[in-house]
């Protein structure tokens, strides 16, 4: 069974400060999404990162696949209170079949 | 394009009946894809239909669930006798892709439901 890890679960800070989530795996993707969800909203696609190795960068995200494509990350500089949300990675199944494996998602809250 | 749409957004049902949720995706998606999410976790995967082909459905969907894309339009997703265990945010999503390879998930809002 193919599962992602995120950390940390939660994460509070102040506007301004930079931080990462993480994204990790024992197992191998063939990619590699991050989603960002409102309360009360379905998650919203942010990027998508396709080949080991690979960065991307949204504004003021920055995401990396890692090499071996078992684990990614997200980093955030400055980060503001429109940031707040819970961050979702979702890894593409390698097993055959077309499916999303959602990680357990990251809760930040940037304050004012 | 009024994006995926989801039926009801909330729905509160007593122990033991039954509840059927709909779901609209982008027109010409030609995948559908049912989630379930509980507070603070993230979703996990329950069925998938390319076009009206049910291709998967996960070992945690009992034989209570039952999901169908008639057609390859719409989907419902009904599960029977509902336990408290079932209260949850159901959500659906569309896209249209062969492969996986940067494959956009398109999200409803979901269905909350609650189970007394």
């Amino acid at each position: 069974t193919q599962l992602l890890e995120q950390s940390p679960q939660f994460l509070s800070i102040q506007e301004g400060e930079n931080l990462t989530v993480y994204c990790n795996s024992s197992s191998v993707f063939s990619s590699l999404q991050w989603y960002r969800q409102e309360p009360g909203e379905g998650p919203v696609l942010l990027v998508t990162v396709v080949t080991g190795g690979e960065v991307k960068k949204l504004k003021r995200l920055t995401f990396q696949f890692g090499d071996a494509r078992k684990d990614s990350s997200l980093h955030i500089t400055a980060a503001q209170p429109g940031d707040t949300g819970l961050y979702l990675c979702a890894g593409a199944s390698t097993s055959g079949t077309y499916k999303y494996i959602f990680g357990t998602g990251t809760r930040l809250k940037v304050l004012a | 394009d009024t994006g995926v749409s989801q039926d009801p957004r909330h729905k509160i049902t007593k122990r033991g009946q039954n509840v059927t949720f709909r779901c609209d995706p982008i027109s010409e998606h030609n995948r559908l894809y049912w989630y379930r999410q509980t507070l603070g976790q993230g979703p996990e995967f329950l069925t998938y239909f390319q076009n009206e082909a049910q291709l998967e459905k996960s070992r945690l969907l009992s034989d209570r669930f039952s999901a169908e894309r008639p057609k390859g339009s719409f989907s419902t997703l009904e599960i029977q006798r509902t336990e408290q265990g079932d209260s949850a945010m159901y959500l659906c999503a569309s896209s249209f892709a062969f492969g996986l390879t940067n494959e956009k998930l398109f999200f409803g809002s979901g269905t909350q439901l609650s189970v007394l």
